[in-house]
């Protein structure tokens, strides 16, 4: 069953940038890459989301090279209310597309 | 514009008990989750629905749980009978059209089985 991998957790100081890479090596020609951020006792919210090259809004940028096997979350000048699980999605619509999570990356951000 | 919304935001109730959750997904949107998540872990996919039709319920427990989504806009989750192991967060989410679009999450309902 295909999945996402991403780094458990990651630490980091307030101003430093910060890159969160995920994996997904059976990602179908279908499949938009998306990262989601997670509070406690919230539910996720949309961070960004691409299918190939760069992509940058206001919040953050998304890298995803030629062969679109693993896709790279910049979140530019952490602070402190960065401190969130962020999460990385692949539908997989050669196996059904589904939108499935996997644990996260555990960001936290240290003044 | 209002978000997800979810009813109720806490329930505790007994094991064996019938518990029941709503959720009223952003106007328009066609697509709509189910995900229940534990603590520490990322949310796992219940059901989703395309309109009132569910197109992928394969991890549903479907002999405690059941869902419904009539006319394509508010959607009810239920568990019967509630076991210990329930005790979790369940979240809908919407978005507008399939599993690529930009989904919005509500708050989810914290249940406790006790």
């Amino acid at each position: 069953l295909a999945k996402t991998t991403q780094p458990i957790s990651m630490d980091s100081y307030e101003g430093q940038e910060v890159n969160i890479t995920c994996s997904h090596n059976n990602i179908a020609t279908n499949d938009y890459i998306t990262w989601y951020q997670q509070f406690p006792s919230q539910g996720p919210r949309f961070i960004i989301q691409g299918y190939k090259t760069k992509v940058t809004n206001e919040v953050a940028s998304l890298f995803i090279p030629a062969d679109r096997k693993s896709s790279t979350l910049s979140l530019p000048r952490v602070s402190l209310s960065d401190t969130a699980v962020y999460y990385c999605l692949v539908p997989y619509y050669n196996q059904g597309g589904k939108l499935i999570f996997g644990q996260g990356t555990e960001l936290s951000v240290k003044p | 514009e209002a978000g997800v919304v979810q009813s109720p935001r806490y329930k505790i109730i007994e094991k064996k008990q019938p518990v029941a959750f709503w959720c009223n997904p952003i106007s328009g949107h066609n697509t709509l989750y189910w995900y229940l998540q534990n603590l520490g872990q990322g949310p796992e996919l219940l059901i989703r629905y395309e309109n009132e039709e569910a197109v992928d319920d394969s991890q549903l427990p479907k002999d405690r749980f059941s869902a419904e989504r009539l006319k394509g806009v508010d959607s009810t989750l239920k568990i019967q009978p509630a076991e210990l192991g329930d005790s979790a967060v369940y979240l809908c989410a919407s978005s507008l059209s399939g599993v690529n679009t930009e989904a919005f999450f509500g708050q989810g309902t914290r249940l406790t089985v006790v």
